[in-house]
């Protein structure tokens, strides 16, 4: 039982240059986010897709895009990272949109 | 803006003493509060959700409760194996998509020393 699954676990990336961060859920979930987790700040929304085909931005969206691909994977994309983006990543999904939220394993992102 | 609070942000206990976290929150229409338990270097694990004052959850030696400004994580005769990061978060019941987002509060940091 997988439950939500991100990949790359590391990345170290240098300024300006850009990357995908990937995830899969196989709980037949609607609802995907991706937080972002800072020393001190706690965990901030992204962006989230409440069903397959929307998306919408949450608190922190600049610098970032995503992509819901199917019911399964949603996608975040930085297309020229900065060093403010360094930060843990967390991909999560829920059933609906007020029930509990469950989190992959993190990305831990470093850019220089 | 809804806010959440927890307190305190560290707690260190000895093996079989009980004790309380706190969270305090503000937000326009409670839809749920959700309490996750955070291991160094890993994700969020869901613990209990609540979603009116005066319900209460149990499982195993932690027990959640609710009130109209705050919950409680009540542990009782930790052991080591509790030691995490014991998170809170709010979802919030306006309208429109903001009441797809988790506000989480900062955490409090629990160690259980044998």
């Amino acid at each position: 039982n997988a439950g939500v699954t991100q990949t790359p676990k590391f990345q170290v990336l240098k300024t300006g240059q850009s990357m995908t961060l990937q995830c899969a859920q196989d709980m037949n979930h609607n609802s995907m986010y991706w937080y972002r987790q800072d020393p001190g700040m706690g965990l901030r929304l992204i962006y989230y897709s409440a069903s397959e085909g929307t998306t919408d931005k949450g608190e922190v969206p600049n610098g970032y895009n995503v992509s819901r691909l199917n019911k399964r994977e949603f996608s975040l994309r930085l297309e020229s990272a900065a060093p403010s983006q360094t930060s843990v990543y967390f991909c999560a999904s829920s059933a609906l949109r007020n029930t509990e939220a469950f989190f992959g394993q993190g990305t831990r992102l470093t850019v220089v | 803006e809804d806010q959440v609070t927890q307190s305190p942000e560290a707690l260190r206990l000895q093996e079989g003493e009980s004790s309380s976290l706190n969270c305090s929150y503000t937000v326009s229409g409670l839809r749920g509060l959700f309490w996750y338990r955070q291991d160094p270097g890993k994700g969020p694990e869901f613990l209990f959700t609540l979603y009116s004052a005066g319900e209460e959850k149990e499982k195993e030696r932690l027990k959640a409760t609710l009130t109209k400004k705050e919950s409680f994580l009540h542990i009782t005769a930790p052991k080591p194996e509790d030691s995490a990061t014991y998170l809170c978060a709010v979802q919030a019941g306006d309208s429109g998509g903001s009441n797809y987002k988790l506000t989480f509060g900062k955490g409090t940091l629990l160690t259980v020393n044998p």
